[in-house]
């Protein structure tokens, strides 16, 4: 199947300071990319939609200006946690979308955020 | 707004023995997805099994199968033969297309905790 890798795995900063979680498509173009967070023994909750080129989708509640999000190319999607607090520790999980293709999505391996 | 429902917060089976997962889900869409999701302790989301909604056959994969009822929007998941490596959260999701924007949106159920009893 279709490979999406997520880096860093683990982050650990400090309040103040910004991170940047990286998605990648390994071996396909997608045209949309999903970021989730998922707070511990909870479901995905999605954050937001990328699309290749234009302006992400963000859910109800979540604030664009914390977590920016850019789909620079079919294969990159970053999540950026600006000025990150401890209640911004979570996990983050990216899943991408095949180019052209319906239903299926593929996941990161998930990224770890504590913020100290 | 599209829900997933998944009524059993934590399952258990002995190994070998025979476990169904329940979903139900609402919608008014007609054309949509539904996935088994299962996540073990490495958090990895892994795709079980998924189906159409216009195929009337229930989807297999080897000892997953599907039990999905369009009409009472129930989609169940029966593992067979279960094995310890079959121990992990299972999510149930619905996948509907957002109209006009050509993108998807992935609504997951809260979970289910499977424990396999060696």
């Amino acid at each position: 199947g279709a490979v999406v890798s997520q880096h860093p795995s683990r982050v650990i900063c400090k309040s103040g300071t910004s991170v940047k979680i990286e998605c990648r498509s390994l071996d396909f173009q997608a045209t949309t990319m999903f970021w989730y967070r998922q707070f511990p023994k909870q479901s995905l909750m999605l954050m937001a939609t990328s699309n290749e080129g234009s302006k992400a989708t963000y859910e109800q509640g979540v604030e664009k200006d914390k977590f920016l999000i850019n789909h620079a190319s079919l294969t990159l999607s970053t999540l950026t946690v600006t000025s990150a607090h401890p209640e911004d520790s979570s996990f983050y999980i990216c899943s991408a979308r095949l180019r052209g293709a319906t239903g299926e999505l593929f996941f990161g391996e998930g990224s770890r955020l504590t913020v100290l | 707004a599209q829900t997933v429902t998944q009524s059993q917060p934590e399952m258990s089976v002995q190994e070998a023995e025979t476990v169904t997962l329940s979903c139900t889900y609402d919608t008014s869409e007609s054309d949509y997805y539904l996935f088994w999701y299962k996540q073990p302790p490495s958090r990895q989301m892994i795709l079980v099994i998924r189906q159409e909604a216009y195929k009337q056959q229930n989807a297999t994969e080897n000892r997953f199968s599907v039990n999905f009822q369009k009409a009472a929007k129930s989609f169940s998941l029966k593992i067979s033969d279960s094995q310890l490596g079959d121990a992990a959260m299972y999510f149930c999701a619905y996948l509907v297309p957002y109209s006009g924007a050509g993108s998807y949106q992935l609504t997951f159920g809260k979970g289910t905790k499977l424990s396999v009893i060696p």
